[in-house]
């Protein structure tokens, strides 16, 4: 079993519909990265979060250290948001290391 | 301010060459970090570095791979007598400090012949 891991793996919205993806991961955490990929394979990088909800633009980024989970959510969504969407965590080793491990990413088409 | 700057950002080799693979990190980031993306696969970590010092690299595979963050110029990941499997994409990433958002490369994408 993979310590991130995303859910749908798969998703297809109409322009305009909320937008929901998912992150659980079973490791203990310091922070947690989402990322997006466009076809072509640049890589952005959307938010860092360690608690709590971030917001900017249309996109909405909360996480539960509790449940160990996080939700990237998109509102009004358009044709541009079609990427790959990546959740990544910063393992908590207690140490100075930066290591990430990623999830397998969720790869989202919004049909116009 | 440029981005973080990875060249080149396609590379050919045939078995048995070396691979330089180059990143420049963003102007006042210290903190450079390498990833790589295998065909249909997830991004997995490689290697940590601060300026001349390797902090983690835990992801490397122990033989064949190197990598280097100088004092002076960008950071090198360095493959020696690539194999066909070594084909992937390599993301650079760049931060100030371990605490903040990570900038990403363009990537580059290894081919092996």
């Amino acid at each position: 079993k993979n310590e991130v891991e995303q859910s749908p793996q798969n998703l297809t919205a109409q322009e305009g519909e909320f937008i929901t993806i998912n992150c659980s991961y079973s490791v203990g955490i310091s922070a947690l990265h989402w990322l997006q990929q466009h076809p072509g394979g640049g890589i952005v990088s959307l938010f860092m979060l360690s608690s709590g909800k971030k917001k900017h633009g249309r996109l909405i980024a909360t996480i539960n250290i509790q449940e160990k989970h996080s939700s990237l959510h998109i509102t009004a969504s358009h044709p541009r948001d079609s990427a790959v969407y990546i959740c990544a965590v910063r393992v908590d080793y207690g140490g100075a290391t930066n290591k990430l491990i990623f999830g397998t990413g969720t790869l989202l088409a919004v049909q116009p | 301010n440029a981005g973080v700057m990875q060249n080149p950002r396609h590379l050919v080799r045939r078995r048995g060459q070396e691979a330089r693979l180059r990143c420049s990190p963003m102007k006042g980031h210290s903190h450079v970090y390498w990833y790589r993306q295998l065909p249909e696969e997830g991004l997995k970590f490689m290697v940590y570095l601060q300026k001349e010092n390797i902090i983690d690299e835990s992801g490397m595979p122990k033989e064949r791979f190197s990598a280097e963050f100088p004092k002076e110029g960008p950071s090198i990941l360095r493959i020696q007598q690539v194999v066909r499997g070594d084909s992937a994409a390599y993301f650079c990433a760049s931060s100030p400090r371990t605490d903040e958002k990570l900038f990403f490369g363009s990537g580059t994408q290894l081919s092996v012949l």
